[in-house]
């Protein structure tokens, strides 16, 4: 199994700033067939299903906010909050879907400082 | 943009099946272009896939290898749905299950919380 391994389990913030979460997977989960790595993150607020934000490690899923982004390939991500607002409080979990089982990290929660 | 609403009991006697089902509205469970998966949640255990159903032609599925022995996940096409049963169910399978469309998981179904006890 891929292990997906989110190094903060929480991170404080305050509203306007930067948030910047990190993934590491335990393989690579990118294809050279089509140069995309299989790597997704997902927001879930308290009581509510996950919610995509970003696929492919760097495509916003339609209707996401612009200040939501994501960056990295292989092995190393990075989801990126560029100012953080109030609604924005959730905790956030990246996912491979490269191989089976595919497999979440274990979740950063971000909070306002 | 597809919509997923479940269905099912939230209380399972051990040793007997877990079902549930999950209605697609928005797409098709027959298109050939996206996949319908099956995740649950726990405290001890996380957020984890349990396995999917897609069409190419002809239906397949894929299965977490800690489950693969009690589960099938069955389509639907007549009520464009789609179904998981998890037998033989003890304590441990007790988590929120949810339905999702696609490989990134692009649609989630609102949840069931499904405990596990006599």
């Amino acid at each position: 199994d891929i292990v997906m391994t989110q190094s903060a389990d929480s991170l404080a913030v305050s509203l306007g700033e930067r948030a910047t979460l990190n993934c590491k997977s335990s393989q690579s989960v990118f294809s050279s067939s089509n140069n995309k790595s299989y790597l997704a993150w997902h927001q879930q607020k308290p009581g509510q299903p996950p919610k995509l934000l970003i696929y492919w490690a760097s495509t916003r899923e339609s209707g996401v906010p612009d200040r939501f982004s994501g960056s990295g390939s292989g092995t190393d991500f990075t989801l990126t909050i560029s100012s953080l607002q109030a609604e924005d409080v959730a905790i956030y979990y990246c996912q491979q879907y490269y191989s089976n089982p595919f497999t979440f990290g274990g979740g950063t929660k971000v909070e306002i400082k | 943009q597809a919509q997923l609403q479940q269905s099912g009991p939230g209380l399972v006697k051990p040793s007997q099946a877990l079902s549930l089902t999950c209605a697609i509205s928005g797409d098709s469970v027959a298109s050939d272009s996206t996949a319908w998966n099956w995740i649950r949640q726990s405290p001890s255990r996380g957020l984890e896939w349990l396995g999917r159903a897609y069409y190419r032609s002809k239906w397949y599925n894929e299965y977490a290898p800690s489950v693969k022995s009690r589960i099938t996940i069955n389509p639907d096409t007549s009520k464009n749905q789609f179904s998981l049963q998890l037998n033989s169910v003890t304590p441990e399978d007790t988590a929120v299950y949810y339905c999702a469309r696609g490989y990134a998981l692009h649609s989630w179904g609102q949840g069931t919380m499904v405990t596990v006890s006599s």
